[in-house]
């Protein structure tokens, strides 16, 4: 069975970057032909979609969010992450890695605070 | 930019009625490979979200019949055939043809 987990800070300071962790176990995200992939869901609000990094390592990324946002992986690990530069109280949000949308962690709460 | 709009975006329900959720975006949804990547996703509260339907009225593995997804091009819908108490939560759409875009969301509750 597919599991994703979330891991990183659950607050970060204002201007800093934001950097998270998914470990996914039950699949290999070398194998296939799956996209891995950060969304977010401010408190109360609606999801949106960050990025994604394909199997082949290419990656695609939100345009509102492209000039602050990596996705990268660490396959030795099985782990890929997110990082998110010059962050604000807007980037306030439970951060959720999925899989192609199918396989989903139980997302992680960052609070962007001094 | 692609844009997603849902309605209604509050729907009360009465356990054992039908229920439906519209879904309209602002450019055709149909790929260049003759698919539509429309998606539907239920977020029971405190949850994370789950797919319901993906390629518009294709059901993930494990959910209920009593869900159904339909439409093309730029409108879709979503039904519940018959409520039941485990289905409250938020209802969005995302489409996946255009990099991808969620729908605000339909709250769904019981009357």
């Amino acid at each position: 069975q597919v599991q994703l987990q979330e891991s990183g800070p659950g607050l970060v300071k204002p201007s800093e970057t934001l950097s998270l962790t998914c470990t996914v176990s039950g699949d290999s995200i070398n194998s296939g032909s799956y996209y891995w992939g950060w969304i977010r869901q401010p408190p109360g609000k609606g999801l949106e979609w960050i990025g994604y990094i394909y199997y082949t390592g290419s990656t695609n990324y939100n345009p509102s969010l492209k000039s602050r946002v990596t996705i990268s992986t660490d396959t030795s690990k099985n782990q890929f992450s997110l990082n998110l530069s010059s962050v604000t109280a807007a980037d306030t949000a439970v951060y959720y890695c999925t899989r192609d949308f199918d396989y989903w962690g139980q997302g992680i709460l960052v609070t962007v605070s001094s | 930019d692609v844009v997603m709009t849902q309605s209604p975006l509050s729907l009360p329900v009465t356990l054992g009625q039908p229920a439906s959720i519209s879904c309209r975006s602002n450019q055709s949804l149909v790929y260049s490979d003759g698919n539509t990547y429309l998606n539907w996703f239920q977020q029971r509260p405190g949850q994370s979200p789950r797919r319901l339907i993906y390629k518009v009225s294709i059901r993930d593995s494990g959910v209920p019949d009593r869900f159904s997804g339909s439409g093309s091009g730029t409108d879709f819908t979503l039904k519940i055939n018959r409520v039941e108490a485990e289905d409250v939560g938020v209802y969005y759409c995302m489409q996946g043809t255009h990099l991808f875009t969620f729908g605000p969301g339909t709250k769904v509750d019981i009357k």
